[in-house]
């Protein structure tokens, strides 16, 4: 079956602009996860998404990072007023959440770029 | 809370020669420990994973790892590598259940011809 997809593939935005990056989950995964992936930085959690509980958002490094996931499926990464600092590549990984921590599944990553 | 650390961020190694990817984690619970590996202009896939039992645990591509849980360690290992097995590699762990997992910082492993 299809597997994670993320889109944009790649964005390119001015400094101060809003961006979102969009996920698709593989179908009846309940757990989504968010990370940034920069040189030198390995793969940094921004959040995480387990059926109907509250997120963990622990990961977000400031207000300006948000995001959502309707109906249990697609997620939504918003970044307000984009910086420099920002530009890295954002992945979205999907599991089936379940208590043997079936594998995360990846997506091949949104590559933002902040001019 | 979590933490991975991944000693050595790049790892040269002549090809058909042994390696260690080295690993070490902390975590106040039990965990659960992963390999993920990240070909050039790929994405990430899961190498192996140790959940209980057995602590040799052997994964695809000839690769294994090893859980010490006194040294709190998950070392990767392949007694012979390839060309093809120039990748990132990244360890992670998770304290099971619905909880979060996190990454180290990776090794590029570079074989050399």
């Amino acid at each position: 079956g299809a597997g994670v997809s993320q889109s944009p593939s790649n964005k390119v935005t001015e400094k101060g602009k809003d961006v979102e990056l969009r996920c698709d989950p593989i179908s009846g995964h309940t757990a989504l996860y968010w990370y940034r992936q920069s040189l030198g930085q390995g793969l940094e959690f921004l959040i995480y998404f387990q059926g109907n509980s509250a997120p963990d958002k622990s990961g977000l490094p400031s207000d300006r990072f948000s995001a959502e996931r309707t109906g249990g499926s697609v997620s939504t990464l918003t970044i307000q007023r984009t910086q420099q600092e920002d530009s890295a590549v954002y992945l979205c990984a999907s599991s089936q959440g379940d208590r043997r921590n079936s594998p995360l599944h990846f997506g091949n990553g949104t590559r933002l770029t902040v001019t | 809370a979590q933490s991975v650390t991944q000693l050595d961020s790049q790892v040269p190694v002549f090809e058909e020669a042994p390696v260690e990817l080295r690993c070490n984690y902390s975590s106040s619970v039990s965990v659960y420990l992963f390999w993920y590996v990240q070909y050039p202009n790929q994405g990430l896939q899961l190498l192996l994973k140790y959940l209980s039992g057995s602590t040799l645990v052997k994964g695809i591509n000839g690769f294994e790892a090893e859980f010490n849980k006194s040294q709190t360690s998950f070392h990767l290992r392949k007694p012979s590598v390839h060309i093809s097995d120039t990748a990132e590699y990244f360890c992670a762990v998770s304290p099971g259940g619905y909880q979060k997992v996190t990454f180290g910082i990776g090794t590029k492993l570079q074989v050399i011809p």
